[in-house]
């Protein structure tokens, strides 16, 4: 079964860029989306078509794509950004998430 | 303002059954792919089911095929899940999701339920 692979955590500074990444096996032939999920709360998407923001999104949120591996960046992260963040991709018809990276800022 | 909210959770001893429901409001129902995705305690999210905009169509993930089944009363703007065969490792918040414009490839799920909890325990 297809595979999205995260950092289990990643740890930034106030002010400071934290990037996360998601890399799968061909993952540059798909679209990738990002969510972040606080804790007690449902998952919100951040990031769409690996690199459009919905709407309500602060821009500090980005998204890029390189080969196999996609990106998340939060920029001038805010201590309301720390959440655990998911990756998402389609593998045929069937949806796959990757393991969660658990973003801290400290 | 759209809202999706699950109900039909709870305790269930394992080879059980439960229905789940979601019923969402303030969107076309019937113009949108939906989803349910479940969370265990402490775990990721794991994408379960799928189902196009006339009930028609459904995918599952491999594990809850033959047990789980998915689908839709676009009458009565509700989604249901229908669980048999409970298992303790289905135990998880179980979230209803609304896939994006279904005119547009890769648009994610951009509006969820507040989830509803089962628990398959012996």
């Amino acid at each position: 079964s297809y595979e999205l692979t995260q950092p289990p955590s990643v740890s930034v500074s106030p002010g400071q860029t934290a990037t996360i990444t998601c890399s799968g096996n061909k993952l540059g032939d798909k679209y990738v989306c990002w969510y972040h999920q606080r804790p007690g709360q449902s998952p919100v998407l951040v990031i769409y078509q690996n690199t459009k923001r919905p709407s309500g999104i602060p821009e500090r949120f980005s998204g890029s794509i390189s080969g196999n591996t996609a990106t998340l960046t939060i920029s001038g992260t805010q201590a309301m950004d720390e959440a655990d963040y998911f990756c998402q991709a389609w593998d045929s018809t069937t949806a796959v998430f990757g393991g969660g990276t658990k973003l801290t800022v400290l | 303002e759209v809202q999706l909210v699950e109900s039909g959770g709870g305790l269930v001893q394992p080879g059980g059954s439960l229905r789940l429901s979601c019923e969402v409001s303030g969107f076309t129902f019937s113009g949108y792919w939906m989803h349910w995705v479940r969370q265990a305690p402490g775990k990721g999210l794991i994408w379960v089911s799928g189902i196009n905009t006339d009930g028609r169509t459904t995918r599952q993930v491999d594990s809850v095929k033959g047990r789980f089944t998915i689908s839709r009363d676009n009458a009565k703007n509700t989604l249901y899940l229908q669980m048999n065969s409970l298992r303790a490792e289905d135990t998880a918040v179980y979230y209803c999701a609304r896939e994006g414009d279904p005119t547009i490839f890769g648009v994610g799920f951009d509006y969820w339920g507040q989830g509803t909890l089962v628990t398959v325990f012996s």
